[in-house]
């Protein structure tokens, strides 16, 4: 069983669209990631947040960390083909210094 | 650029071989940990250090594998007597010293056994 399961799994999708990513758990976090991974390469960070209800805003990116710190989301206005990776929500638990990765979200934008 | 640094960057070796990979984290950073990501699959934990002491070890980490960080500093993932399963990218990254603090990512190092 995936501690950490995101959705969708795979979205492909044209250049100027919208699109949300759901990162979800039925554990609490003490502090949520969002990474993005190029081929061959390591994970990128994009953001933290740590305070259940916060929202952060990276250009056309916004993160929500749920109420509960149970879950989160990543939302990507005006989609770009730069944006094309894959997205990755990590999560640390009290008490447990290790990274729980999600399943991934692999994105593509369409030109 | 001072972030996490590993090499080689790609490692091509044959079953039963013996390989090291090298992780150097951020100065500043007393935390470093090892992750081994597989294709299609979000990187798995494997062990962690706080400065030179090994704290936590995944169940993932068989007796083939040993991790060290002698000084403190950079760290060294050996796996011994090298199987196809292996093959895998190994990640490393670093965070400061305290819980929940953000990990930082090295490019990795790809080990392809044949």
């Amino acid at each position: 069983t995936q501690l950490l399961e995101q959705s969708p799994q795979f979205l492909s999708i044209q250049e100027g669209e919208n699109l949300t990513v759901y990162c979800n758990s039925s554990s609490v976090f003490s502090s949520l990631q969002w990474y993005r991974q190029e081929p061959g390469e390591g994970p990128v960070l994009l953001v933290t947040v740590v305070t259940g209800g916060e929202v952060k805003k990276l250009k056309r990116l916004t993160f929500q960390f749920g109420d509960a710190r149970k879950d989160s989301s990543l939302h990507i206005t005006a989609a770009q083909p730069g944006d094309t990776g894959l997205y990755l929500c990590a999560g640390t638990r009290v008490g447990n210094e290790k990274l729980t990765f999600g399943t991934g979200t692999r994105l593509t934008i369409i030109p | 650029d001072t972030g996490v640094s590993q090499d080689p960057r790609h490692k091509i070796t044959k079953r039963g071989q013996n390989v090291t990979f090298r992780c150097d984290p951020i100065s500043e950073h007393n935390r470093l940990y090892w992750y081994r990501q597989t294709l299609g699959q979000g990187p798995e934990f494997l062990t962690y250090f706080q400065n030179e002491a090994q704290l936590e070890k995944s169940r993932l980490l068989s007796d083939r594998f040993s991790a060290e960080r002698p000084k403190g500093s950079f760290s060294t993932l050996e796996i011994q007597r090298t199987e196809q399963g292996d093959s895998a990218m190994y990640l490393c990254a670093s965070s400061r010293d305290f819980s929940a603090d953000t990990q930082y990512f090295g490019p990795g190092t790809r080990l392809t056994v044949l």
